[in-house]
């Protein structure tokens, strides 16, 4: 079966540094998102995509935050000058028109 | 302001027992409502979903619910639980005409010897 990829499974960046989280969809989807899981909290929409431009998102996707399709394959989500509150899990998900939402296995990120 | 209401945090059961997760919606009109689970160290994986089709819906691994909309509830239940069954479990609303997913707080299933 199809799977959305993610790398790395594991980012560790120091407070004030940018990183870019990977996703690869499945190939035939055409709606993307990124969700996040604080640590002891809820999963939380961040932002979903669409023909080459967000769709929707939510109050914390900021201007600290960034999505691109750089390619016909991958997903990308940017976030600038880390903080340590942004560190948590990091989910991509990809779906079609109608379908559930398939979820990556997730991108650590850790900022110290 | 739609939302989603897991009842219990954690739920322990016996192998071969019966499993309920208890989950609660508000949503101001028909949406459509999913469970995941996630194992450790792994992503989320659909285990059912309801679109206003049949109120009782089967998913993988022996699990099914229940859309009551009187009750605005879509529990979660399994015959017999096993082992393998160990995890969080999500209840999770998708408000029509929104991309977004909404996911309740989770319920961590713990299964017994």
């Amino acid at each position: 079966e199809p799977e959305v990829t993610q790398t790395p499974s594991h980012q560790v960046t120091q407070m004030g540094q940018e990183v870019i989280l990977r996703c690869v969809p499945i190939s035939n989807h055409l709606y993307f998102y990124w969700y996040r899981q604080i640590l002891g909290q809820k999963v939380e929409f961040l932002v979903s995509f669409y023909n080459n431009e967000i769709s929707e998102k939510s109050e914390i996707f900021d201007d600290q935050f960034s999505v691109e399709r750089p390619d016909g394959s991958n997903f990308t989500l940017k976030i600038r000058s880390t903080k340590l509150e942004d560190s948590a899990m990091y989910f991509c998900a990809s779906s079609d028109a109608d379908s559930p939402l398939h979820f990556g296995n997730g991108t650590r990120l850790t900022v110290t | 302001a739609q939302s989603v209401t897991q009842l219990d945090s954690h739920v322990s059961v016996s192998e071969g027992t019966p499993v309920l997760l208890r989950c609660n919606y508000s949503s101001s009109y028909s949406p459509s409502l999913f469970w995941y689970v996630q194992h450790p160290n792994k992503g989320l994986q659909l285990l059912l979903k309801y679109t206003s089709a049949a109120t009782l819906v089967k998913g993988i691994n022996g699990f099914e619910a229940e859309f009551k909309k009187s009750e605005t509830s879509f529990h979660l239940t399994k015959p017999s639980a096993h082992m393998s069954d160990a995890a969080e479990y999500f209840c999770v609303v998708r408000p029509w005409s929104s991309y977004k997913l909404i996911f309740g707080s989770g319920t961590r299933l713990l299964v017994r010897p």
